[in-house]
């Protein structure tokens, strides 16, 4: 059965930093991987998707890199703002599942 | 588009009672994903449609959860009788590839 977790659980940063979060998975068979935003009281936002044969993904000042053979996820997010405060979500799949969601990384960017 | 639609955002009830919340896809997605969210255990798939049609309802906690489908624009999934360990945010999310676009969500309260 896929396990997904996501380290640190909690994160708080001055404005500006550049940062990095972490998610990792057992099994490494994966069709895709998904990070997602959470702002509190609301849905989800999908950020970036990466398929199995990527190795990462860009959109803006976040970077997404994929090392399936380490089972592991990395979210880079660069200069960051307050705006950027919310919870961070992966989540695997694999090829005919659905995807499995680890626990998420509470994220706070200080003005 | 005005996203996923979700009703009752808030619902508050008393143990025993009937719970039904529904769900409005974004139109021309084929996928409806339900979703429950507690800060036990994260975010849990509880059942998926493709096309109006059930797919995987693995997730269903117990035969007190039941969902349908009965057009591409209409969703609900019911409790009866509702339990406090149901509390939860419910999540409804519509696809049309490998991206969720997730609803605003449920809360539910149940005394």
């Amino acid at each position: 059965k896929q396990e997904v977790t996501q380290i640190p659980a909690a994160l708080s940063v001055p404005e500006g930093e550049n940062l990095v979060l972490n998610c990792s998975f057992t099994d490494s068979a994966i069709y895709n991987l998904q990070w997602f935003r959470q702002d509190p009281g609301k849905g989800l936002t999908s950020l970036l998707l990466i398929q199995s044969s990527q190795r990462e993904q860009t959109s803006g000042r976040l970077n997404a890199s994929l090392d399936k053979s380490s089972g592991r996820s990395t979210l880079y997010i660069a200069a960051s703002q307050p705006g950027d405060s919310a919870t961070y979500l992966c989540a695997v799949r694999r090829q005919g599942q659905n995807f499995v969601f680890g626990p998420g990384t509470r994220l706070s960017v200080l003005p | 588009d005005a996203g996923v639609i979700q009703s009752p955002r808030h619902e508050v009830t008393e143990m025993g009672q009937e719970v039904t919340l529904r769900c409005k896809p974004i139109s021309g997605h084929d996928y409806l994903f339900w979703y429950r969210q507690t800060m036990m255990r994260g975010l849990e798939l509880l059942i998926y449609f493709n096309n109006n049609v059930p797919i995987d309802d693995s997730g269903m906690p117990e035969d007190r959860f039941s969902a349908k489908m009965p057009n591409a624009s209409f969703s609900t999934l019911k409790i009866q009788p509702s339990e406090p360990r149901d509390s939860a945010v419910y999540f409804c999310a519509s696809s049309a590839g490998e991206t969720q676009y997730f609803g605003p969500g449920t809360r539910l309260l149940v005394l």
